[in-house]
């Protein structure tokens, strides 16, 4: 199986603030990863897929990069409505796995 | 808007059995593989079954195999969970997602929990 590895785990940071979390795999994946937010109570959202592509309705200040074995999610500048946890996933084989999530807290 | 509803989670004893369903709406369910994830409370998420578009392809994960088994109803825009055998470490939020063609989840349900307790 492949396993993702987040860091940090834990985030605390202000409003306006850039932000990057890193999602590490144990082998390569090319690009098949994708990035969710999930919000107490919610089922998760996909912000990003195919590690750089934007979901449609997501604001362009969260961005993806990366490719085999390391990958990234920025957001540029931090609003009030960012403040949750956030899973990488790979998508290239199965059994389809996820990063342990990193929790963003307002500082 | 992709509409996906979850039910049938409830409390069970370890070794009972529960069936649970996904009902969609608004979009073309016949055409879409469809997979179950499952939240263990407080921690992390666990994608636990696949099945293809056409209910011929399933894959499960290991600790589900021989327990579980996915199936639909594109008649009646259904997806469900049979789970038997339950165990205490299945006890989580089960939700349903719609696979993308990037193999990432565009739409999931609500969830619904499955407590195993005696």
């Amino acid at each position: 199986d492949i396993q993702l590895t987040q860091s940090p785990s834990f985030l605390s940071a202000s409003v306006g603030d850039r932000i990057t979390i890193t999602c590490r795999a144990s082998q390569g994946i090319s690009s098949d990863l994708a990035w969710y937010q999930q919000k107490p109570g919610k089922a998760p959202e996909v912000l990003i897929y195919d590690a750089s592509t934007l979901q449609s309705g997501v604001p362009s200040r969260f961005s993806g990069s990366g490719s085999g074995t390391e990958f990234t999610l920025t957001i540029s500048s931090l609003q009030p409505e960012d403040f949750a946890t956030y899973y990488c996933q790979q998508c290239t084989n199965y059994p389809r796995t996820f990063g342990q999530g990193t929790r963003l807290e307002i500082k | 808007q992709v509409q996906l509803v979850d039910s049938g989670g409830g409390v069970v004893q370890p070794g009972g059995s529960l069936r649970l369903s996904c009902a969609a709406s608004t979009f073309a369910f016949s055409t879409y593989g469809m997979h179950w994830v499952r939240q263990t409370p407080g921690k992390g998420l666990e994608w636990v079954a696949f099945i293809r578009y056409d209910g011929n392809i399933k894959y499960y994960t290991d600790s589900v195999k021989g327990r579980f088994t996915i199936s639909r109803d594109n008649s009646k825009n259904t997806l469900y969970l049979q789970m038997n055998n339950l165990r205490v470490e299945d006890t989580a939020v089960y939700y349903c997602a719609k696979d993308h063609y990037s193999g990432s989840y565009d739409s999931w349900g609500q969830g619904t929990l499955v407590t195993v307790s005696s």
